[in-house]
């Protein structure tokens, strides 16, 4: 089954660090574009940022908002992405997805076609 | 950056109704223009993508069009299982921007 798990959501105090872990099945990770998304309760989904495979060389690229705070890594021997968060504010707190773009082979024209299941991240004091 | 709109922010229509929703992008964006379907308390689910592709398994009641800065999306027939928020996304690059959303239910 073609399936992303997320892991490592929780309450975290601002200015905290927590690191986010996307685990992925059923398909060749390896050749996979990987994205992280949120939603904020009640509010609609804004990109976080990405990384590319090891053919394009890792390149990751990030939102305005997360810009020097997150970072995106990936291990392609475990098929697990990750989202390091780190100076966490209030702002951040969302549901954090995964998900894949390009389908299998990575085809660029695809879009988001396999989603995790998302996991709850909660900054507060 | 390029800005995604969308309209109506909100809609209500029967049974059976045709519906389109529109995206406009602030820039070209050529093709790369994917919508979304994101029910209630659930996971956003790929409907089309490169404007007019419909994914695979997703019913061909819907289909999209448009390139360029104008995108519509079109539901022929609604259905009460189509009740839910659908974002378009921009990807041809980076920030990979998503609409606001348009809720659609039932009247």
């Amino acid at each position: 089954e073609v399936q992303l798990v997320e892991s490592g959501g929780g309450l975290v105090q601002p200015g905290g660090s927590l690191k986010l872990s996307c685990a992925a099945s059923g398909f060749t990770f390896s050749d996979s574009a990987m994205h992280w998304v949120r939603q904020a309760s009640g509010k609609g989904l804004e990109w976080v940022g990405r990384i590319r495979s090891k053919a394009n060389s890792y390149a990751t690229i990030y939102a305005a908002s997360v810009n020097g705070r997150f970072t995106i890594s990936r291990d392609d021997s475990k098929n697990t992405a990750y989202l390091q968060m780190n100076s966490l504010k209030t702002e951040d707190t969302a549901v954090y997805y995964c998900t894949r773009r390009g389908g299998d082979g990575y085809n660029p024209a695809l879009a988001f076609d396999i989603w995790g299941q998302g996991t709850m991240v909660t900054v507060s004091s | 950056d390029i800005q995604m709109t969308q309209s109506p922010s909100s809609l209500s229509a029967s049974v059976g109704d045709r519906v389109t929703i529109t995206c406009r992008a602030s820039q070209g964006i050529s093709n790369y223009l994917a919508w979304y379907q994101q029910k209630p308390g659930k996971v956003p689910h790929l409907l089309i993508y490169a404007a007019s592709t419909l994914q695979s398994g997703v019913p061909s009641r819907f289909s999209g069009s448009g390139s360029g800065t104008d995108f519509t999306l079109t539901i022929s027939s609604l259905q009460p299982e189509d009740v839910a928020t659908y974002y378009c996304q921009k990807y041809n690059s980076a920030p990979l921007t998503f609409g606001p959303g348009t809720k659609v239910d039932i009247k």
